[in-house]
């Protein structure tokens, strides 16, 4: 079991302000990190996978980014928008596969 | 092209009684995936099929939850008889090359 750990662990912003938050998890056996945008009730909407050290991703005014030798990744939103209200997940891939989640942070942007 | 999906969407049941869940995984993918997440909780993992053969069930409680995919199509997730910590959501996931794994919107159990 991995402890993957998510902070703030809710947050509100106002529209048009930029937030991000923290991932958290153990260096050793990492494989991928991923993040999903959770909708409740909706299938939880994968953002990014990452692998190396270093990496960023960005996907319109969505990025992240990966640091595996300290263990933490950054998730940023850009200019927030009432509709980036969700909860953030993100999970620590090992080798086997399985995905190691944390409890998320849940984002709410106030219009 | 068709995303996960998953049958029912809520359960309600008693202590005792048994549910079958199910999970028809996007069209092709050899990988399915099961998770739960208890009201409050991280998702955790359950188990991982790769066609019809269990890859992994490090992940499953007890004895009482019984996964199945036969056939390498849809799977199902039977609880019997079920208790009231199985409360929570469940998750079905697929992927195709063990890359992004793509979730369904899951099944939301109550036991009573």
């Amino acid at each position: 079991i991995l402890n993957v750990e998510q902070s703030p662990q809710s947050l509100h912003v106002q529209e048009g302000d930029s937030t991000n938050f923290t991932c958290s998890f153990p260096s050793s056996n990492f494989y991928a990190l991923h993040w999903y945008r959770w909708e409740t009730a909706k299938s939880p909407e994968a953002l990014f996978v990452m692998t190396l050290n270093g990496d960023e991703k960005k996907k319109g005014r969505i990025s992240a980014t990966l640091n595996t030798k300290e263990g933490y990744s950054y998730l940023y939103i850009k200019g927030s928008q009432p509709e980036d209200s969700a909860t953030y997940l993100c999970a620590s891939e090992t080798g086997a596969n399985n995905l190691f989640f944390g409890t998320g942070t849940r984002l709410t942007v106030i219009p | 092209e068709a995303g996960v999906t998953q049958f029912p969407s809520h359960s309600v049941i008693e202590k005792g009684q048994t549910v079958t869940l199910r999970c028809d995984p996007i069209s092709g993918h050899d990988n399915l995936y099961w998770y739960r997440r208890v009201m409050g909780k991280e998702i955790k993992f359950l188990l991982h099929f790769v066609k019809e053969s269990k890859q992994d069930e490090s992940g499953m409680p007890n004895n009482r939850f019984l996964a199945e995919r036969t056939g390498g199509t849809y799977s199902t997730l039977k609880v019997q008889p079920a208790e009231l910590e199985d409360s929570g959501v469940y998750f079905c996931a697929s992927s195709q090359d063990l890359t992004t794994q793509y979730f369904g919107p899951g099944t939301r159990l109550l036991v009573l």
